[in-house]
């Protein structure tokens, strides 16, 4: 039973660049959600995707989107890239919007 | 939104001690899970206790709803405990804590 996936694994771009990130859920989820953690601090959620559908988003600037596919594979899109967007972006998938989540082993972005 | 308190922000233990963490949050809640994040950055589920008493192994979570708690335990620990624990509660959305980090020196 695969769990959540994700890649790449590491990432490094320029200020100003954008950046598309990858999440396919656990086998049976049908949610995703996106989350941000920072160095040194707990994950900060984005946006959740169900049934193709933007649901619920967080304190995020317009620049990061995203995109939920009809297999519930999910992208996240961050443009014109700051340096502050560098971190560690986690994918989460659940069965349902209320349910436990389960975590991918994330994309470490570097903005330079 | 809600709010979420950790403590103790950080443990040291020698192995084969006792320990407990506590999650403190502001609001009732659908979701609490338990995560523990290794040196990679992955989460790794420990509970989903929204509510209760859970068991696994050597560790152990309770959740008292009404009062908006959660306590994790850990007994006989392990220098592969260490690490960083977060709690994370929500309706949709997780909101998580700042985490307590775990040494456990042999």
């Amino acid at each position: 039973d695969a769990g959540v996936t994700q890649s790449p694994t590491h990432l490094i771009k320029t200020r100003g660049q954008q950046v598309t990130l990858r999440c396919s859920p656990k086998s049976g989820h049908d949610t995703v959600s996106w989350y941000q953690q920072a160095l040194g601090q707990g994950p900060q959620f984005i946006f959740q995707y169900y049934e193709e559908e933007e649901r619920q988003r967080g304190n995020f600037p317009d620049r990061f989107s995203g995109h939920q596919f009809p297999n519930y594979s999910s992208e996240l899109n961050v443009n014109a890239l700051l340096l502050g967007d560098s971190a560690l972006y986690l994918c989460a998938s659940s069965y349902g919007i209320n349910y436990e989540q389960y975590f991918g082993p994330g994309t470490r972005l570097t903005v330079t | 939104g809600i709010q979420v308190e950790q403590s103790p922000p950080d443990l040291i233990l020698q192995e084969g001690a006792n320990s407990t963490l506590r999650c403190n949050f502001s609001d009732s809640v659908n979701n609490l899970q338990w995560f523990h994040q290794n040196p990679w950055g992955q989460l790794i589920n420990l509970f989903y206790i929204p509510s209760g008493t859970k068991q696994n192994g050597r560790l152990s979570a309770t959740t008292v709803a009404t009062e908006r708690y959660s306590l994790l335990y850990i007994s006989s620990s392990q220098t592969t405990d260490s690490g960083v624990y977060f709690c994370a509660v929500g309706s949709e959305k997780l909101v998580f804590g700042k985490g307590m980090k775990l040494t456990v020196n042999p």
